[in-house]
């Protein structure tokens, strides 16, 4: 069964900084991977995805990357805003005969202080 | 505007009232799945979808049923609620399950969220 785990599981930081968010997974047959931001009361919102044969995504301010052998993502924000405050979820698509099943790490909750 | 929508957003009900949560989707997604959010233990897909007609278990999937009879809609049904399926529950689609040449045919988009209380 697949498990996925997030690290920190918060993070504090001043605004302008440059941090990464880590995300592991246990079974690396995975068709991709998916990274989210949730808003307090609010639902899910898409941030990069990264499909297995692909080594990283980048949008905007925002670079995600994986490697899929050991098992590893990280979502790296440049220049932090608090705007970017929110709860950073990974989630991991099911490849092989697990197709249709996805996996999310439990999240980590990033605050950026003006 | 594309969008998943859920009904209800609030729902407090007893045990044993059976109750159906909707969602439907304007995006012409082929894929569609449900989750539940609880504390401590995130997010777990119940059921998903991949077309009209084909659905199947997630991780979490006792005391839940669905159905796909058309593409835009995907309720969840609780045949006799108990108290430990008070959760937040959300319903997200994708354009496929399996990307055909464009990634970002799998993005998932998630609706707002269902607050579900069962006393």
């Amino acid at each position: 069964k697949q498990e996925v785990t997030q690290i920190p599981a918060a993070l504090s930081v001043p605004e302008g900084e440059n941090l990464v968010l880590n995300c592991s997974f246990t079974d690396s047959a995975i068709y991709n991977l998916q990274w989210f931001r949730q808003d307090p009361g609010k639902g899910l919102t898409s941030l990069l995805l990264i499909q297995s044969s692909q080594r990283e995504q980048t949008s905007g301010r925002l670079n995600a990357s994986l490697d899929k052998s050991s098992g590893r993502s990280t979502l790296y924000i440049a220049a932090s805003q608090p705007g970017d405050s929110a709860t950073y979820l990974c989630a991991v698509f099911a490849g092989g005969t697990s197709y249709g099943k996805l996996t999310f790490g439990q999240g980590t909750i990033l605050t950026v202080h003006p | 505007e594309a969008q998943v929508t859920q009904n209800p957003r609030y729902l407090i009900t007893v045990t044993g009232k059976k109750l159906t949560v909707t969602c439907s989707q304007n995006m012409n997604h082929e894929y569609m799945s449900w989750y539940r959010q609880d504390p401590g233990l995130g997010l777990r897909q119940i059921y998903y979808s991949m077309n009209v007609e084909v659905t199947d278990k997630g991780d979490v999937p006792e005391g839940y049923k669905v159905s796909r009879k058309e593409k835009r809609n995907f309720p969840l049904i609780l045949e006799s609620p108990s108290p430990n399926q008070t959760s937040l529950y959300f319903c997200a689609s994708s354009l496929r399950w399996r990307g055909q040449g464009s990634s970002g045919a799998n993005v998932l988009t998630f609706g707002a969220g269902s607050r579900l209380t069962v006393l």
